[in-house]
């Protein structure tokens, strides 16, 4: 088993709409998890954080489910420019203290 | 602007040649780390330095040398590379190398190898 995976995706939705992400983690002692979005050609940019109790940022939530060991992503009222890939990141995921990335969820949102 | 630069941003160079790739951040962090990322495959970490000193070597091929002279400098000496080490190579930092520290990337480097 990987230790940070995610779907690929794409995953290809209307303007407006409610889309979500998961990503699982193999190992239960990792620490801290945090969801970047990467722009096509351009490098990953934090999103936002997670924490255990759940969190949102205007039209995105993201929540820990550690008993189950997966992140999710979830973004309400889709625009264009949400468009990108979504990537899982996993702090002590292999062991340690070094972050591990998901390959990544692309999104593309169409008018 | 993330506070980390990258050069240079696109580089082409033949199998025998002998390149370095430079990242410098004004961020004040004290870990830097260098990321290889191939088509269609998740980021690879390759090397971590935490205050200067080199923490992690992901496996990484001796054709890849890293250099930290300093806090706020990172280098990836290049030499004999292959076709498959083409790719954008992303340098990051964050305050500290535990585990609770967002990492803030740099533009990254497209090398194409010929």
């Amino acid at each position: 088993r990987k230790e940070v995976e995610q779907d690929p995706g794409p995953f290809n939705v209307p303007e407006g709409a409610t889309v979500a992400f998961n990503c699982t983690y193999s190992n239960s002692a990792s620490q801290s998890f945090f969801w970047y979005r990467q722009d096509c050609r351009k490098e990953p940019k934090l999103l936002m954080s997670v924490y255990s109790s759940g969190n949102e940022d205007g039209r995105f939530t993201a929540q820990l489910n550690r008993a189950s060991q997966y992140i999710s992503l979830l973004i309400r009222d889709s625009k264009l420019s949400d468009s990108a890939t979504y990537l899982c990141v996993v702090n002590g995921a292999g062991g340690s203290y070094i972050p591990t990335f998901g390959r990544g969820t692309s999104l593309i949102v169409h008018p | 602007e993330t506070g980390v630069t990258q050069t240079p941003r696109h580089l082409v160079m033949g199998m025998t040649n002998k390149k370095s790739l430079k990242c410098e951040q004004h961020l004040g962090h004290n870990a830097m780390y260098w990321y290889k990322q191939s088509a269609k495959k998740p980021l690879e970490l390759m090397f971590v330095y935490n205050f200067k000193e080199q923490t992690e070597n992901n496996s990484v091929p001796s054709r890849f040398s890293p250099e930290c002279p300093n806090s706020s400098h990172l280098f990836l000496h290049l030499h004999t590379l292959q076709p498959e080490d083409s790719a954008l190579y992303l340098c990051a930092t964050s305050g500290r190398s535990s585990g609770d520290n967002e990492q803030f990337f740099g533009p990254g480097t497209r090398l194409t190898v010929l």
